[in-house]
Protein backbone atom coordinates (compact mmCIF):
# COMPACT_ATOMS: atom_id res chain seq x y z
CA UNK A 1 0.00 0.00 0.00
CA UNK A 2 0.94 3.77 -0.39
CA UNK A 3 2.92 4.80 2.54
CA UNK A 4 2.42 8.39 1.96
CA UNK A 5 -0.71 9.42 1.89
CA UNK A 6 -1.67 13.01 0.87
CA UNK A 7 -5.26 14.44 1.50
CA UNK A 8 -7.30 15.71 0.30
CA UNK A 9 -6.15 15.06 -3.62
CA UNK A 10 -7.51 18.30 -4.55
CA UNK A 11 -8.80 21.45 -3.14
CA UNK A 12 -10.76 24.52 -4.47
CA UNK A 13 -10.23 27.62 -2.45
CA UNK A 14 -11.70 31.45 -2.98
CA UNK A 15 -8.38 33.43 -2.57
CA UNK A 16 -8.20 34.56 0.82
CA UNK A 17 -9.31 31.56 2.46
CA UNK A 18 -7.04 29.52 4.36
CA UNK A 19 -6.31 25.75 3.66
CA UNK A 20 -4.84 22.69 5.80
CA UNK A 21 -3.20 19.80 3.89
CA UNK A 22 -2.71 16.27 5.36
CA UNK A 23 0.39 14.21 4.95
CA UNK A 24 0.22 10.51 6.62
CA UNK A 25 3.03 7.90 6.90
CA UNK A 26 2.05 4.31 7.23
CA UNK A 27 5.75 3.46 8.73
CA UNK A 28 8.05 5.29 10.67
CA UNK A 29 10.62 7.97 9.14
CA UNK A 30 13.46 9.61 9.79
CA UNK A 31 12.19 13.38 8.44
CA UNK A 32 10.24 14.15 5.74
CA UNK A 33 9.94 17.73 2.95
CA UNK A 34 6.99 19.49 2.31
CA UNK A 35 7.50 20.87 -2.04
CA UNK A 36 5.49 22.47 -4.50
CA UNK A 37 5.45 21.13 -8.32
CA UNK A 38 5.49 24.14 -11.02
CA UNK A 39 3.59 23.05 -13.41
CA UNK A 40 6.15 22.16 -16.30
CA UNK A 41 7.70 19.40 -13.15
CA UNK A 42 10.38 21.13 -10.98
CA UNK A 43 10.49 20.65 -7.67
CA UNK A 44 10.24 23.44 -5.02
CA UNK A 45 11.54 22.81 -1.73
CA UNK A 46 9.19 24.20 0.83
CA UNK A 47 10.09 22.79 4.19
CA UNK A 48 12.34 19.97 5.44
CA UNK A 49 10.44 19.43 8.99
CA UNK A 50 11.64 16.63 10.50
CA UNK A 51 9.78 17.67 13.97
CA UNK A 52 8.44 20.72 15.04
CA UNK A 53 6.20 23.66 13.75
CA UNK A 54 8.17 25.86 10.85
CA UNK A 55 6.84 28.88 9.14
CA UNK A 56 7.60 30.70 5.49
CA UNK A 57 5.51 33.76 4.88
CA UNK A 58 1.87 32.48 4.78
CA UNK A 59 3.19 28.83 4.84
CA UNK A 60 3.45 27.02 7.68
CA UNK A 61 4.20 23.41 8.12
CA UNK A 62 3.70 21.06 11.67
CA UNK A 63 5.21 17.63 11.71
CA UNK A 64 4.38 15.64 14.72
CA UNK A 65 6.88 12.70 14.26
CA UNK A 66 5.61 10.25 16.54
CA UNK A 67 1.91 10.27 15.22
CA UNK A 68 3.52 9.80 11.43
CA UNK A 69 1.88 12.85 10.18
CA UNK A 70 2.59 16.67 9.07
CA UNK A 71 0.49 19.17 7.57
CA UNK A 72 0.61 22.26 6.29
CA UNK A 73 -0.64 25.34 6.06
CA UNK A 74 -1.34 27.59 3.99
CA UNK A 75 -3.06 31.37 5.02
CA UNK A 76 -4.69 34.03 2.84
CA UNK A 77 -4.48 32.30 -0.30
CA UNK A 78 -3.84 33.79 -3.44
CA UNK A 79 -3.93 32.70 -7.02
CA UNK A 80 -0.17 32.29 -7.35
CA UNK A 81 -0.59 29.44 -4.78
CA UNK A 82 -2.23 26.90 -7.42
CA UNK A 83 -0.32 24.03 -7.89
CA UNK A 84 0.39 20.17 -6.78
CA UNK A 85 2.16 20.22 -3.32
CA UNK A 86 4.03 16.92 -2.49
CA UNK A 87 5.04 15.57 1.11
CA UNK A 88 7.83 12.91 0.45
CA UNK A 89 9.10 11.07 3.75
CA UNK A 90 12.82 9.51 4.25
CA UNK A 91 12.33 6.57 6.20
CA UNK A 92 16.08 5.95 7.31
CA UNK A 93 18.98 8.81 6.90
CA UNK A 94 20.04 9.42 3.66
CA UNK A 95 17.99 6.46 1.88
CA UNK A 96 15.87 8.54 -0.65
CA UNK A 97 12.57 9.90 -0.47
CA UNK A 98 9.50 8.07 -0.99
CA UNK A 99 6.58 11.23 -2.33
CA UNK A 100 2.82 11.08 -1.71
CA UNK A 101 0.56 11.60 -4.65
CA UNK A 102 -0.21 15.00 -4.21
CA UNK A 103 -2.86 17.47 -3.58
CA UNK A 104 -3.75 20.02 -6.26
CA UNK A 105 -4.62 23.28 -4.70
CA UNK A 106 -6.55 26.02 -7.70
CA UNK A 107 -7.23 29.12 -6.07
CA UNK A 108 -9.93 31.07 -8.00
CA UNK A 109 -10.87 34.79 -7.54
CA UNK B 1 23.55 28.47 -2.51
CA UNK B 2 22.93 25.34 -3.42
CA UNK B 3 22.20 24.48 -7.20
CA UNK B 4 21.39 21.48 -9.17
CA UNK B 5 21.46 21.54 -12.97
CA UNK B 6 19.82 18.77 -14.86
CA UNK B 7 21.26 18.44 -18.92
CA UNK B 8 19.30 17.95 -21.00
CA UNK B 9 15.78 19.25 -19.83
CA UNK B 10 13.97 17.70 -22.54
CA UNK B 11 14.97 14.73 -24.65
CA UNK B 12 13.19 12.82 -27.58
CA UNK B 13 14.12 9.46 -28.00
CA UNK B 14 13.35 6.68 -30.46
CA UNK B 15 11.80 3.58 -29.10
CA UNK B 16 15.05 1.15 -28.08
CA UNK B 17 17.42 3.79 -28.26
CA UNK B 18 19.37 4.93 -25.26
CA UNK B 19 19.66 8.30 -24.02
CA UNK B 20 22.06 9.65 -21.18
CA UNK B 21 21.10 12.57 -19.19
CA UNK B 22 23.35 14.61 -16.73
CA UNK B 23 22.84 15.92 -13.17
CA UNK B 24 25.85 18.63 -11.84
CA UNK B 25 25.94 19.98 -8.46
CA UNK B 26 27.29 23.40 -7.69
CA UNK B 27 28.10 25.23 -4.60
CA UNK B 28 28.34 22.15 -2.48
CA UNK B 29 29.22 18.86 -2.31
CA UNK B 30 26.97 15.77 -3.46
CA UNK B 31 27.84 13.08 -0.92
CA UNK B 32 24.81 11.31 -2.17
CA UNK B 33 22.47 11.62 -5.68
CA UNK B 34 19.24 10.22 -5.59
CA UNK B 35 17.71 9.16 -9.22
CA UNK B 36 13.53 9.87 -9.56
CA UNK B 37 11.22 9.34 -11.88
CA UNK B 38 7.84 10.71 -12.62
CA UNK B 39 5.76 9.29 -15.24
CA UNK B 40 2.73 10.56 -16.48
CA UNK B 41 -0.35 10.95 -14.05
CA UNK B 42 2.03 9.54 -10.72
CA UNK B 43 4.26 10.73 -8.37
CA UNK B 44 7.52 9.92 -8.21
CA UNK B 45 9.46 7.30 -7.57
CA UNK B 46 12.84 6.33 -6.46
CA UNK B 47 15.45 4.81 -8.93
CA UNK B 48 18.83 4.39 -7.24
CA UNK B 49 20.65 6.30 -4.85
CA UNK B 50 24.39 6.59 -4.95
CA UNK B 51 26.77 7.57 -2.49
CA UNK B 52 30.31 8.37 -2.51
CA UNK B 53 32.39 5.17 -2.18
CA UNK B 54 29.39 2.96 -1.87
CA UNK B 55 27.92 0.44 -4.51
CA UNK B 56 24.92 2.15 -5.98
CA UNK B 57 21.50 0.83 -4.67
CA UNK B 58 18.47 0.34 -6.98
CA UNK B 59 14.81 0.08 -5.88
CA UNK B 60 12.62 -2.78 -6.61
CA UNK B 61 11.42 -2.75 -10.64
CA UNK B 62 14.66 -0.81 -11.76
CA UNK B 63 18.12 -2.48 -12.13
CA UNK B 64 21.61 -1.38 -13.38
CA UNK B 65 21.45 -3.02 -16.70
CA UNK B 66 18.73 -0.76 -17.38
CA UNK B 67 19.34 2.19 -15.76
CA UNK B 68 23.34 2.52 -15.13
CA UNK B 69 25.03 5.22 -13.45
CA UNK B 70 27.65 6.90 -12.79
CA UNK B 71 28.87 9.14 -9.78
CA UNK B 72 32.52 9.59 -9.99
CA UNK B 73 33.16 12.93 -8.23
CA UNK B 74 31.14 14.92 -5.71
CA UNK B 75 29.70 17.19 -8.16
CA UNK B 76 28.28 15.28 -11.03
CA UNK B 77 26.23 12.19 -11.74
CA UNK B 78 24.93 10.77 -14.90
CA UNK B 79 22.03 8.41 -15.65
CA UNK B 80 21.58 6.63 -19.02
CA UNK B 81 18.21 4.48 -20.03
CA UNK B 82 18.83 1.68 -22.22
CA UNK B 83 16.57 0.38 -24.63
CA UNK B 84 13.86 3.37 -23.96
CA UNK B 85 10.05 2.24 -24.45
CA UNK B 86 7.01 3.99 -23.88
CA UNK B 87 6.85 3.22 -19.96
CA UNK B 88 9.98 5.24 -19.58
CA UNK B 89 9.02 8.23 -21.03
CA UNK B 90 8.40 10.73 -17.72
CA UNK B 91 10.47 13.55 -15.78
CA UNK B 92 13.76 12.36 -14.43
CA UNK B 93 14.73 14.80 -11.38
CA UNK B 94 18.13 14.50 -9.56
CA UNK B 95 18.59 14.73 -5.71
CA UNK B 96 21.53 15.60 -4.24
CA UNK B 97 21.94 16.04 -0.80
CA UNK B 98 25.02 17.11 1.66
CA UNK B 99 23.67 17.41 4.82
CA UNK B 100 20.08 16.60 5.68
CA UNK B 101 18.06 18.64 3.06
CA UNK B 102 17.70 16.99 -0.61
CA UNK B 103 18.25 19.37 -3.60
CA UNK B 104 16.55 18.75 -6.94
CA UNK B 105 17.33 19.40 -10.08
CA UNK B 106 14.71 21.29 -12.53
CA UNK B 107 14.38 17.53 -14.35
CA UNK B 108 14.93 15.43 -17.78
CA UNK B 109 11.58 15.35 -19.47
CA UNK B 110 11.85 11.89 -21.18
CA UNK B 111 9.56 11.55 -24.50
CA UNK B 112 9.86 8.35 -26.48
CA UNK B 113 8.37 7.72 -30.02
Amino acid sequence: GQQVQQSPASLVLQEGENAELQCNFSTSLNSMQWFYQRPEGSLVSLFYNPSGTKQSGRLTSTTVIKERRSSLHISSSQITDSGTYLCAMERYYAQGLTFGLGTRVSVFP
Amino acid sequence: GALVYQYPRRTICKSGTSMRMECQAVGFQATSVAWYRQSPQKTFELIALSTVNSAIKYEQNFTQEKFPISHPNLSFSSMTVLNAYLEDRGLYLCGARDGHEQYFGPGTRLTVL
